[in-house]
């Protein structure tokens, strides 16, 4: 099966700017998670879905961060303004049932300069 | 709140010995599950071992062992047998019996040597 995939692998963006993360899940899996990790700390849960719906995002940082999960596949992360301390790299992950192991994608790996 | 804490931020190991990672976790439940995850310098990151709590056996995958002690609330990766591919960052993680997300360390990072 295809593993969970994540579009760019790089973003480049300068402060104010927007930008938008993709995430692909496994075929089948409800559960779409994203994660943020910045340099040397460590990788924190942002939000989760099930299928279409927001099931936890307590930990979006603020309302610059938008989340969407429409038609329960494909998720976009979008940040808008970007702030300096946005950047880090931010993975998404799935699984079919919870609790259950996560399948990870490559993550973004997003510069805010 | 759980807190997952790793407390060697690099290792190194000369290939084909043996190395321990730690990892101590904070919770005050009983059913939960615990993890270890490999992120290589390709990024993607990956399950390397998972331990329930219910289980006193410790698990173990080919060469990469836990030594899951509960009630000292310690879930420490063993490898065995080095080999250069095991080079990477390691994140130990903690998930309980409900619908909440992975808790994750500061990670690892550790480095093979030839």
């Amino acid at each position: 099966e295809a593993g969970v995939t994540q579009f760019p692998s790089h973003s480049v963006i300068e402060k104010g700017q927007t930008v938008t993360l993709r995430c692909d899940p496994i075929s089948g899996h409800d559960n779409l998670y994203w994660y943020r990790r910045v340099m040397g700390k460590e990788i924190k849960f942002l939000l989760h879905f099930v299928k279409e719906s927001k099931q936890d995002e307590s930990g979006m940082p603020n309302n610059r961060f938008l989340a969407e999960r429409t038609g329960g596949t494909y998720s976009t992360l979008k940040v808008q303004p970007a702030e300096l301390e946005d950047s880090g790299v931010y993975f998404c992950a799935s699984s079919r049932y919870t609790p259950s192991p996560l399948h990870f994608g490559n993550g973004t790996r997003l510069t805010v300069t | 709140a759980q807190t997952v804490t790793q407390s060697q931020p690099e290792m190194s190991v000369q290939e084909a010995e043996t190395v321990t990672l730690s990892c101590t976790y904070d919770t005050s439940e009983n059913n939960y599950y615990l993890f270890w995850y490999k992120q290589p310098p390709s990024r993607q990151m990956i399950l390397v071992i998972r331990q329930e709590a219910y289980k006193q056996q410790n698990a173990t995958e080919n060469r990469f062992s836990v030594n899951f002690q509960k009630a000292a609330k310690s879930f420490s990766l063993k490898i065995s047998d080095s080999q250069l591919g095991d080079t990477a960052m390691y994140f130990c993680a903690f998930m309980n019996s409900g619908n909440t997300p992975l808790v994750f360390g500061k990670g690892t990072r550790l480095s093979v040597i030839a």
